[in-house]
């Protein structure tokens, strides 16, 4: 069975860091492009950063870009988001995705998430 | 980066009826396009690849279709379980991108 699990989240300040980590486990980890998405609350979904395979390839969104890292151990099947320099916008549900077998090709498998609060 | 739009942002539906949302890209995204549903304090669903093929398990009332720029996802007969916000979301460009979400609600 497919699963990923999130940890990390918590409450932190304005300028603070954060590190998200996602454990996967039932599948092939080192096959599959990993995603980053998040949620505010109330609102909509938005995409914050993806991963190749072998983490040769990552990808921001220009909201994060500078401030955020993603990156991957296939060995010990795990994601992770280093988050720097946090803003009030980036309190959110952070969720670990999933994306295609080889390529980018939609996501079929989430964590439950973890909530970030950026708070003082 | 490519904006998706969805229409309309809510959708008011009795059980039965069928419905219909849509999505269009800023530029042509051939048919790199998925379809979620998500329902309160939940993760999102993938129900859709590839604008129109129906990920496994999914039931059969949910369809998609389009290419190019304009999208639709429907819902041929709606079931109780299908209250929900469903979002379409890009993977023509690697930056990724969501539409705003269509919430479906009880009329």
């Amino acid at each position: 069975e497919v699963q990923l699990v999130e940890s990390g989240g918590g409450l932190v300040q304005p300028g603070g860091s954060l590190r998200l980590s996602c454990a996967a486990s039932g599948f092939t980890f080192g096959s599959y492009w990993m995603s980053w998405v998040r949620q505010a609350p109330g609102k909509g979904l938005e995409w914050v950063a993806n991963i190749k395979l072998d983490g040769s390839e990552k990808h921001y969104a220009d909201s994060v870009k500078g401030r955020f890292t993603i990156s991957r151990d296939n060995a010990k099947k795990s994601l992770w988001l280093q988050m720097d320099s946090l803003r009030g916008e980036d309190t959110a549900m952070y969720y670990c995705a999933r994306d295609g077998f080889a390529v980018v090709a939609g996501m079929d498998y989430w964590g439950q998430g973890t909530l970030v609060t950026v708070s003082s | 980066d490519i904006q998706m739009t969805q229409s309309p942002s809510t959708l008011s539906a009795s059980v039965g009826d069928r419905v219909t949302i849509t999505c269009r890209a800023s530029q042509s995204i051939r048919s790199w396009l998925a379809w979620y549903q998500q329902k309160p304090g939940k993760a999102p669903k993938f129900l859709i690849y590839k604008a129109s093929s129906l990920e496994s398990g999914v039931p059969s009332r949910f369809s998609g279709s389009g290419s190019g720029t304009e999208f639709t996802l429907t819902i041929s007969s709606l079931q109780p379980d299908d209250f929900a916000t469903y979002y379409c979301q890009q993977y023509h460009d690697y930056a990724l991108t969501f539409g705003g979400g269509t919430k479906v609600e009880i009329k």
